[in-house]
């Protein structure tokens, strides 16, 4: 069965330094990934997300990540962060029955931004 | 467009009592899923609909659950009786289609607190 390891429950930048989001998935087939974010008391909003197209993804806010088949990974990359970034982050991928609509959800990365 | 809507935003009860939740999806998405987010669980997805439809509701924790979908515009969540474990933030979510990479849009969840 799919699933995904967010490598890291907690991860603290400086403002104006690179972000990464480590992701590991398991699928026995070519999955769709995702990155969803969640502002503190806010629903989950698509950051971005990974259909068998071009395996570097880039999403909103200047965040991106590259799929890495090899490695089964989907690491969140951003170059620099901006405080208005903290927030909790999920790495997801979609169900492998196909076409159920169900996703995945990993266990979520808090980032913390500190001046 | 006013996204995915859910009320009510906050709801405090007692053990025992009748807890509804509503949602109201993206005027023309076909497809809605409940989600329940705690701490020890993360996100869990309870039940989606597929054209008013329920398609699988093996996430439904117990009976006392239960979801229904009158129309394309108007799903809620039910628990009768709720139990002081019931409490978590349980968000509503809709996408147009089930296939594996669509995305899918979140409201802002209700906050469910079983005293």
């Amino acid at each position: 069965a799919q699933s995904v390891t967010q490598l890291d429950s907690h991860v603290s930048v400086s403002e104006g330094t690179p972000v990464l989001l480590r992701c590991n998935y398991s699928s026995s087939y070519s999955p769709s990934l995702f990155w969803y974010v969640q502002h503190p008391n806010k629903g989950l909003q698509l950051l971005l997300k990974y259909t068998s197209a071009a395996t570097l993804v880039k999403g909103i806010n200047g965040f991106e990540a590259e799929f890495k088949k090899s490695e089964t990974s989907f690491h969140l990359t951003k170059p620099s962060a901006h405080m208005s970034d903290a927030a909790e982050y999920f790495c997801v991928v979609s169900d492998e029955a196909g076409n159920t609509g169900k996703l995945i959800f990993g266990q979520g990365t808090t980032l913390q931004v500190k001046p | 467009d006013a996204g995915v809507i859910q009320s009510p935003r906050h709801e405090v009860t007692e053990m025992g009592q009748e807890v509804t939740l509503r949602c109201k999806p993206i005027s023309g998405h076909n497809s809605l899923f409940w989600y329940r987010q705690t701490m020890m669980r993360g996100l869990e997805l309870l039940i989606y609909f597929n054209n008013n439809v329920p398609i699988d509701d093996s996430g439904m924790p117990e009976d006392r659950f239960s979801a229904k979908m009158p129309n394309a515009s108007f799903s809620t969540l039910k628990i009768q009786p709720s139990e002081p474990r019931d409490s978590a933030v349980y968000f509503c979510a809709s996408s147009f289609g089930l296939a594996g990479n669509n995305e899918q849009f979140f409201g802002p969840g209700t906050r469910l607190t079983v005293l």
